[in-house]
């Protein structure tokens, strides 16, 4: 079965600075991975995904995640912080497309002026 | 874009009563709809995948009784918490899967149960 831990529960980061959330999955073979972002009590929004092809990608608002076949995992980074990017971020993978996903457990990221 | 539109977003319902959550999908036709649920500071647990005019496939440990999922079309799919408790309360959250769109998800409806 496929399982994704995200390391960090909790991340403070200075508006302006740079970001990294971690991501490790566990599957067999090459997953389809996704970045959401979540609001509070609000829904959850696509940041981006990779099926295949460029291990690089690029999303949304300023966030690119880089897959990494040899360490499982799907780490995402943004350059420069700004207060909006205040929110949980989840993890998630797929065995295809169509199928169940399987989250992470979250991190909630702080923004601090 | 692809919209999922779910309701009520927030719900208060009596000890023993039912209460339904509808998901649609309002411009696409949607292959496979799922459901999760959201406790505090959690994250998403899977209850179950349905496919249109098919029976739901429940995640192990969701009572099948409890929660029932209906997907009686290609947009609409709608989960009734059947007998409520307060242990029921929560964040639902529907998703919608459309091979162009990939998933969708809606807002979420916050269940309370007094």
């Amino acid at each position: 079965a496929q399982s994704v831990t995200q390391p960090d529960i909790h991340i403070t980061v200075s508006e302006g600075a740079s970001l990294e959330l971690r991501c490790n999955y566990s599957y067999g073979a090459t997953p389809y991975l996704f970045w959401y972002v979540q609001s509070p009590g609000q829904g959850l929004q696509l940041l981006l995904k990779y099926f295949s092809g460029d291990t690089l990608v690029q999303g949304i608002k300023g966030f690119e995640a880089e897959f990494k076949r040899s360490q499982s995992s799907f780490n995402l980074r943004k350059p420069s912080v700004h207060w909006s990017d205040a929110a949980e971020y989840f993890c998630a993978v797929g065995e295809a497309a169509g199928n169940k996903l399987t989250f992470g457990g979250g991190t909630r990221v702080l923004v601090k002026p | 874009g692809a919209v999922v539109s779910q309701h009520p977003s927030r719900v208060i319902c009596k000890s023993g009563t039912s209460v339904k959550i509808e998901c649609r999908s309002l411009d696409f036709q949607a292959t496979t709809m799922f459901w999760y649920r959201q406790f505090p500071k959690k994250s998403l647990m899977l209850m179950a995948t349905s496919n249109e005019g098919s029976k739901a496939t429940y995640e192990q440990g969701v009572e099948k009784d409890k929660f029932l999922i209906n997907h009686a079309s290609l947009t609409l799919s709608t989960l009734t918490v059947t007998s409520a408790h307060p242990e029921d309360s929560s964040f639902y959250i529907c998703s919608a899967h459309m091979t162009v769109y990939g998933y969708t998800f809606g807002s979420g409806t916050r269940l309370t149960v007094v």
